[in-house]
């Protein structure tokens, strides 16, 4: 149990371009969905925290323009970075906490996002 | 703004070895974890600790938590090769899992044969 899903796991695009990423909890409800980025050799760096239904909270020096997060069901968050350019090429992870359960968040299995 | 700081961040051993990765964090927490990370993959959760004294252990890997020093430990018993990886401590706020963690930097461990 406890399975994250996050999709695609690999994505290529161009300059200028927006890119949306889902992320899904399959067999438990998410109040709450974090999102993460990881430069090479790197940490990962909290981003945004979603709760369904409500507006992200973003983590200071993150645009909220640039990375649009939705968290429009209990099971979805979906992370959308528009107007890609090559410095928000990173791997992205996305985090679920289970409803009204435990502490733990499960990790989904990650972005590579390459902006050429 | 609480703080994590890992050491060391580079590790390398031999098989047979033991040693401990160091985990310090700057303001009171209320749960404390530690993630396992192979090249090009996500976090595999290792261990979760939500108290003080708190000890887990899982084949060579065992942690501990003293909340009071604010210090987490990961002790590797007798290092084999597949415990080759980078390992992160992580740290919540007191929000009772609302809110998100905070990461060290990272131990990468490099087991030789």
């Amino acid at each position: 149990g406890a399975v994250v899903s996050q999709h695609p796991s690999r994505v290529i695009c161009k300059s200028g371009t927006s890119v949306k990423i889902e992320c899904r909890s399959l067999d438990f409800q998410a109040t709450t969905m974090f999102w993460y980025r990881q430069f090479p050799k790197q940490s990962l760096m909290l981003m945004a925290t979603s709760n369904e239904g409500s507006k992200a909270t973003y983590e200071q020096g993150v645009e909220k323009d640039k990375f649009l997060i939705n968290h429009a069901s209990l099971t979805l968050s979906t992370l959308t970075v528009t107007s890609a350019h090559p410095e928000d090429s990173s791997f992205y992870i996305c985090s679920a906490r289970r409803l009204r359960v435990g502490t733990e968040a499960f990790f989904g299995q990650g972005t590579r996002l390459t902006v050429v | 703004e609480l703080k994590v700081e890992q050491n060391p961040l580079f590790l390398s051993m031999q098989e047979g070895k033991n040693y401990t990765i160091y985990c310090n964090y700057s303001t009171t927490s209320d749960r404390l974890y530690w993630y396992r990370q192979d090249p090009g993959k996500s976090l595999e959760s290792l261990f979760v600790l939500l108290s003080n004294g708190a000890v887990k252990q899982e084949g060579r890997l065992m942690a501990s938590l003293d909340t009071k020093a604010r210090l987490s430990t990961l002790h590797i018993t007798a290092a084999v090769h597949d415990l080759s990886a980078t390992y992160f401590c992580a740290v919540g706020g007191s929000g009772g899992g609302a809110d998100g963690l905070t990461f060290g930097k990272g131990t990468h461990l490099i087991i030789q044969p």
